[in-house]
């Protein structure tokens, strides 16, 4: 078992649908979760970051986090073809530095 | 302001080449990191600093030396590196010593290719 998984897509949805990216972990002693975006070619984008069980949003993005069944989650509201890209799930285990990254999900949507 | 800076864009170099990438932050962030990343793969660590000083090697060949002259800058060293080492190279900075506020920046890469 990976310890942070995702699946790899793609996840394909029509502009000004909801998409939603799913990112499970391993281990319960994981702290902090983030999201970062990744388009073809470019670096890693961080766009949400979540420490505590619940929801979080920003503009048009949601982090939800369930430390119970261990998966985190984004969702994007009015989805954009701009929003097309890979979603890396990054999840730091303890108060050290390392990030532990998903596989990513590659993200399309189709105007 | 989240930037993290990287030069150069891209690199070609041959096997037998020595060549330096830099990365730059003006967050006052005091750990800063280097990844591998291959095509369609997540960023693979390769090293971390914290305070200006080597805290995590993930085992990485000696061909790549990290340096780390001042809080704001770090530097990757390549010497007779592989057709394999082709990769984007990613630079990275987060605050230290704040439990759940280590978010993590990346700069824009460095494109790396070994003839």
């Amino acid at each position: 078992q990976k310890e942070v998984e995702q699946n790899s897509g793609p996840l394909s949805v029509p502009e000004g649908a909801i998409a939603s990216l799913n990112c499970t972990y391993s281990d319960r002693g994981s702290q902090s979760f983030f999201w970062y975006r990744q388009y073809s070619g470019k670096s890693p984008e961080l766009i949400m970051f979540i420490y505590s069980n619940g929801d979080k949003e920003d503009g048009r993005f949601t982090a939800q986090l369930n430390k119970a069944s261990q998966y985190v989650s984004l969702l994007i509201r009015d989805s954009q073809p701009s929003d097309s890209a890979t979603y890396l799930c990054a999840v730091r285990k303890n108060a050290g530095n390392m990030l532990t990254f998903g596989g990513g999900t590659r993200l399309m949507v189709k105007p | 302001d989240t930037e993290v800076t990287q030069t150069p864009k891209h690199l070609v170099m041959g096997m037998t080449n020595k060549k330096s990438l830099k990365c730059e932050q003006h967050m006052g962030h005091r750990a800063m990191y280097w990844y591998k990343q291959k095509a369609k793969k997540p960023p693979e660590l390769m090293f971390v600093y914290s305070y200006e000083k080597l805290s995590i090697n993930e085992s990485v060949p000696s061909r790549f030396s990290p340096e780390c002259p001042n809080s704001s800058l770090l530097n990757l060293h390549l010497h007779a590196l592989q057709p394999e080492d082709s990769a984007l190279y990613l630079c990275a900075s987060s605050q230290e010593g704040r439990v759940g506020r280590r978010e993590q920046y990346f700069g824009p890469g460095t494109r790396l290719t070994v003839t």
